[in-house]
Order: structure tokens, then C-alpha cells, then sequence
């Protein structure tokens, strides 16, 4: 089974809310991503997470708050967040952080008014 | 350093012709290279990988590709176009050590009847 799931599919929120995203895998991969996605362009990394500990933030705006609260699971907690930060979100898992294979979940589409 | 080039950005075929999508890559290491596919508004699937066991590389749904060192290029291939083969397809690069995939731009595929 190589499936990464990510709740909720799509989101809509206001500038003042809070809101969060999940990410989960049962693969027994180390190593959790995020990506940011805009229309007709590739994925950019946000976060790379390594044995549940952040090894790269790519110079994220504190807004967008990474979380691994065990191996399995992925959180991205979303506080006033800009309308030019609406795009697809996707988690992705490999077995190691490194050269190995990433697995991309559905995504969710983020929509901020 | 590491980069991709994807030879074009859109390429149109007829149901039923050949499919080639090109790929161009930079790499100061051996290169592990990749094809994801990403239908509209979905995750990106896997559809194959290279990792230096052979130079052709057989992936999922009739695509396969070819890595050729001496022409740094990596170029999917399909025997037989199918409408549902339309999307859009990235080519990515990594290597051991690196904990980040680099992905090209992008070749949007479109398969008309």
C-alpha cells in the first residue's frame, strides 16, 4: 500500500482563522514533506520532516506552523494567512529523507478570502 | 547542483500515436530520476523511477524511459497514446545525501480523438 491520505480535500477560510491541515501515511516511511502547489506550476517544498524531526523549512512564513506528532501523522497549522497563500497543498512520504522515492497524497485545495 | 529541463511545455498527440515528453537533466552526482504524473486537481503519481539498475526504465500504464548519461537525458515514452494519459507530467531529479526533489517545469500532455 503506497497511499498518503490528507484531510480535508478543500478549505475555505478567512484572513483571521485558524485552520489545519493533515497528512497521514501507514507506509512506516521516516521522512514527511510539504508542498505548496500554484496553478500550472510544480510543487514548491515547504518542509521536510526526518524521523518526526523538522529538517528543512525552506524560508516559510511563520503563518504556515509544521507539526509531526508521531511518525504516521503530519499537521499544518494555518494562522492569517494571506489570500495569495490560496493553492493546492500536498504531503508526500518516503522511507527515508534522501534520494528515495516520494509518495504525494491528493492534496488539499486551500481557497483564503 | 542539480537541475531539469523539460523540453516543452505542452504537447499535443492523437489517441492511438506515440507520446514523447523530454527531459533534460543537470546533476553533479549519480541522479536518481523520476516521472510523476498529476491529473487536474489530484496528488502527483509515480509513474517511474531510475536509480542506475538499467538504463530503461519500465513504469506504469505503458509509459517506460531511457536514461542516456553522455546526452543527460531522461525522455518518457509511450508506445500508444490514450485519452487518459492527458495531463500534466514532471520530471524530477535528486540525489543520495539530498533531501529535496527538484522538480522541471512541467509538459502538459493533450490527447485529442
Amino acid at each position: 500500500d503506497t497511499e498518503v491520505t490528507q484531510t480535508p480535500k478543500h478549505l475555505v477560510m478567512g484572513m483571521t482563522n485558524k485552520k489545519s491541515l493533515k497528512c497521514e501515511q501507514h507506509m512506516g516511511h521516516r521522512a514527511m514533506y510539504w508542498y505548496k502547489q500554484k496553478a500550472k506550476k510544480p510543487p514548491e517544498l515547504m518542509f521536510v520532516y526526518s524521523y518526526e524531526k523538522l529538517s528543512i523549512n525552506e524560508s516559510v512564513p511563520s503563518r504556515f506552523s509544521p507539526e509531526c506528532p508521531n511518525s504516521s501523522l503530519l499537521n499544518l497549522h494555518l494562522h492569517a494567512l494571506q489570500p495569495e497563500d490560496s493553492a493546492l497543498y500536498l504531503c508526500a512520504s518516503s522511507q527515508e529523507a534522501g534520494a528515495d522515492t516520494q509518495y504525494f497524497g491528493p492534496g488539499t485545495r486551500l481557497t483564503v478570502l | 547542483a542539480q537541475s531539469v529541463t523539460q523540453l516543452d511545455s505542452h504537447v499535443s498527440v492523437s489517441e492511438g500515436t506515440p507520446v514523447l515528453l523530454r527531459c533534460n537533466y543537470s546533476s553533479s552526482y549519480s541522479p536518481s530520476l523520476f516521472w510523476y504524473v498529476q491529473h487536474p486537481n489530484k496528488g502527483l503519481q509515480l509513474l517511474l523511477k531510475y536509480t542506475s539498475a538499467a538504463t530503461l526504465v519500465k513504469g506504469i500504464n505503458g509509459f517506460e524511459a531511457e536514461f542516456k548519461k553522455s546526452e543527460t537525458s531522461f525522455h518518457l515514452t509511450k508506445p500508444s497514446a490514450h485519452m487518459s494519459d492527458a495531463a500534466e507530467y514532471f520530471c524530477v531529479v535528486t540525489s543520495t545525501g539530498f533531501q529535496k526533489l527538484v522538480f522541471g517545469t512541467g509538459t502538459r500532455l493533450l490527447v485529442s480523438p
